[in-house]
């Protein structure tokens, strides 16, 4: 079946625009999760979504960080005002079980270049 | 604390060369799962194996093996015969339990293993 996916895969802005990531996890899995690899760094959390509960915000790095998930499904990370620090791989991944023991699937990310 | 320690940052060898790359995790929780993924150069991340904490039973998968030993919190990957292929970077991973009955993963800092012609 499809893997999760995710778009734009190379994203180049100006400092100071906004930008919006998106994640479409595979079907049925009822996790979602944002992580941000900065170049040659290991994974940073950001924010994990899990079926219609509150989501885990505890990983954003500041209030230009915001994401939503609509109808349990596609993911929308949001980071307005961008500054060069910023730039990374934005990784998203899902997972099927609502204690989130199973096996996080990702996406093949979104490389994000703030000029 | 938790935490993931992966102290070999770079390794590199020759082709057909075996290699283990090292993971020594701390957790003060009894159920908890162990993952191994690889991220080659094109820079998606593959998952390669799950282990839960009451399985100490090692894992063998073709060229691949796993070494689970809760006495020493460690899951080391070894890669037998290694091939240019191998060539990625490999994180370790730790999933615990975290707010509202959910679990969070804790991530190694990763090994970048080279396998050299």
């Amino acid at each position: 079946g499809a893997g999760v996916s995710q778009s734009p895969s190379n994203k180049v802005t100006e400092k100071g625009k906004d930008v919006e990531l998106r994640c479409d996890p595979i079907s049925g899995h009822t996790a979602l999760y944002w992580y941000r690899q900065s170049l040659g760094q290991g994974l940073e959390f950001l924010i994990y979504f899990q079926g219609n509960s509150a989501p885990d915000k505890s990983g954003l790095p500041s209030d230009r960080f915001s994401a939503e998930r609509t109808g349990g499904s596609v993911s929308t990370l949001t980071i307005q005002r961008t500054q060069q620090e910023d730039s990374a791989v934005y990784l998203c991944a899902s997972s099927s079980r609502r204690f989130s023991t199973d096996t996080q699937y990702f996406g093949p990310g979104t490389r994000l270049t703030v000029l | 604390a938790q935490k993931v320690t992966q102290a070999q940052t770079e390794i590199s060898v020759v082709e057909k060369e075996d290699v283990t790359l090292d993971c020594v995790y701390e957790t003060r929780d009894t159920t908890y799962y162990l993952f191994w993924y690889k991220q080659p150069p094109s820079g998606e991340l593959v998952f390669l194996i799950r282990r839960n904490s009451f399985d100490e039973q090692n894992e063998i998968s073709g060229r691949y093996s796993w070494n689970f030993q809760k006495s020493t919190s460690s899951f080391n990957f070894t890669i037998t015969a290694s091939q240019v292929v191998d060539s990625a970077v490999y994180f370790c991973a730790l999933s615990v339990p975290n707010a509202g009955n959910n679990r969070k993963l804790i991530w190694g800092l990763g090994t970048s293993l080279a396998v050299n012609p």
